[in-house]
C-alpha cells in the first residue's frame, strides 16, 4: 500500500519569502509528526496532530511556522518569512494513533533558504 | 529534561558484530525505539523496547535496561548494506515531545 508522501521533495526559497510543505500520511492513520533534521543533527520534534484535536505546537521553534491538517488527512506545514536557518530537511511521519509505537516517515521534503 | 546520547560514528568490518549504545535522561519513559535510516532517506523503524531485555529479531537485537537508562542495538553478520544511521529514541509522556530523538550514529561497514 502506499506509504507517507511528501510534497515538494526539494524547495529552494529566497529569504523573506513563505513555503508551504505538504504531508499526505498513510490512510486511516489517525496521528501525524513534523520533524526537522539539519545536517548533522538528530529528529526535532516540530508538531503533531491526533485526530481532530487541537494540534500540539510546543515543539514549534518560532510563530513564523505554523500548521494545520485538513479533513484529518492532508497536513500543510507553513513557514513565513523564511531564514536561512530554516535550511533543513522536513520529515513527516504517521502512525495508527499517538498511542501507537511505530511511526512511518515520508521521504521528506529538503528546504534550502539562500 | 531530556538527554539522549549516542556515539556520533562507528566502523566495523563486513561480517562482525557492532553494538550500538544509547543513554538517556527523561523525567518518564514509556518506550525505546531504535530507527534506520541511509543518507538521504526516511527513517525506518527497527525495534522498540518497554521492558527489560533483549528483544531479537533476525539479524538485529535491542537490549533495554530501564534502572541504568542504556539501550544497545546488536547488529550481527555485518552486510554493507547496513551503513546508515542509527538513531535512538525515547517516549516521554511527561513531556511535551512524542518521541525524543538522539543525533544518531552513523555506521560504516567496509570490507
Amino acid at each position: 500500500g502506499a506509504g507517507v508522501s511528501q510534497s515538494p521533495s526539494n524547495k529552494v526559497t529566497e529569504k523573506g519569502k513563505d513555503v508551504e510543505l505538504r504531508c499526505d500520511p498513510i490512510s486511516g492513520h489517525t496521528a501525524l509528526y513534523w520533524y526537522r533534521q539539519s545536517l548533522g543533527q538528530g529528529l526535532e520534534f516540530l508538531i503533531y496532530f491526533q485526530g481532530n484535536s487541537a494540534p500540539d505546537k510546543s515543539g514549534l521553534p518560532s510563530d513564523r511556522f505554523s500548521a494545520e491538517r485538513t479533513g484529518g488527512s492532508v497536513s500543510t506545514l507553513t513557514i513565513q518569512r523564511t531564514q536561512q536557518e530554516d535550511s533543513a530537511v522536513y520529515l513527516c511521519a504517521s502512525s495508527l494513533d499517538q498511542g501507537t509505537y511505530e511511526q512511518y516517515f515520508g521521504p521528506g521534503t529538503r528546504l534550502t533558504v539562500t | 529534561g531530556q538527554n539522549i546520547d549516542q556515539p556520533t560514528e562507528m566502523t566495523a568490518t563486513e561480517g562482525a558484530i557492532v553494538q550500538i549504545n544509547c543513554t538517556y535522561q527523561t523525567s518518564g519513559f514509556n518506550g525505546l525505539f531504535w530507527y534506520q535510516q541511509h543518507a538521504g532517506e526516511a527513517p525506518t523503524f527497527l525495534s522498540y523496547n518497554v521492558l527489560d531485555g533483549l528483544e531479537e529479531k533476525g539479524r538485529f537485537s535491542s537490549f533495554l535496561s530501564r534502572s541504568k537508562g542504556y539501550s544497545y542495538l546488536l547488529l550481527k553478520e555485518l552486510q554493507m548494506k547496513d551503513s546508515a544511521s542509527y538513531l535512538c529514541a525515547v517516549r516521554d509522556p511527561s513531556g511535551n515531545t512524542p518521541l525524543v530523538f538522539g543525533k544518531g550514529t552513523r555506521l560504516s561497514v567496509i570490507a
